[in-house]
């Protein structure tokens, strides 16, 4: 079965500091999508940022950005000059086929 | 445009009890997906369909039933609710062209 691993139940960083999330998937799919979902204390899911796998380059969305190892199955999250708004619980998700696989989810705590 | 409608948001049911929770699209998604989400699990895959009349289990299916009988409805059916029903769900589309899920608002069940 598929899976997706946050290691990281909890996290906190200061405001306008860098936070990176981590993830790691697995997959025997040669092509496929990773996705970072974002659910602030609203509960709305959010898309933050996604990344095609045959894409050698890391994606980026503003201060968002994601480090793609895809050798070693890894799905990173960098948060850049992090605002009291990204506080939040982040998901990191696969896709398999035409169905997403989520991560446990990692709390995002940023403090003034 | 709408997106994802679901209904109710919230709900206490007591042991026992039916319901069924309501999920609306107006984008002419064909795939639609119900998840959970529990503390620390992140969301779990209950039913999805890939189209009107089409319907499949995903991971958690026990206790809950789907019907697709249009492009726009999906709703999800509780009978006999039981306490470990208590959760958040999730309706969502697959939006296509690797952009994952557009999620609705969610429903907060509870059942005592």
């Amino acid at each position: 079965a598929q899976t997706v691993t946050q290691s990281q139940p909890e996290m906190s960083v200061q405001e306008a500091e860098t936070v990176t999330l981590s993830c790691t998937y697995d997959t025997s799919e040669n092509n496929y999508y990773l996705f970072w979902y974002k659910q602030p204390p609203s509960r709305q899911m959010i898309l933050v940022i996604r990344q095609e796998a045959y894409k050698q380059q890391n994606a980026t969305e503003n201060r968002f950005s994601v480090n793609f190892q895809k050798a070693a199955k890894s799905f990173s999250l960098k948060i850049s000059d992090s605002q009291l708004g990204d506080t939040a619980m982040y998901f990191c998700a696969s896709a398999r086929g035409n169905k997403l696989v989520f991560g446990a989810g990692t709390i995002l705590r940023v403090k003034s | 445009n709408a997106g994802v409608t679901q209904t109710p948001k919230f709900r206490i049911l007591k042991i026992g009890q039916s319901m069924t929770l309501q999920c609306t699209q107006d984008m002419n998604h064909n795939y639609m997906y119900w998840y959970r989400q529990d503390p620390g699990m992140g969301l779990k895959l209950i039913y999805y369909s890939v189209g009107a009349g089409i319907t499949d289990k995903g991971e958690v299916p026990n206790g809950y039933n789907v019907s697709r009988s249009t492009t726009e409805d999906f709703p999800l059916r509780l009978e006999l609710a039981a306490p470990s029903q208590t959760s958040v769900y999730f309706c969502a589309t697959w939006t296509g062209g690797g952009y994952g899920y557009t999620f609705g608002s969610g429903t907060r069940l509870t059942v005592v």
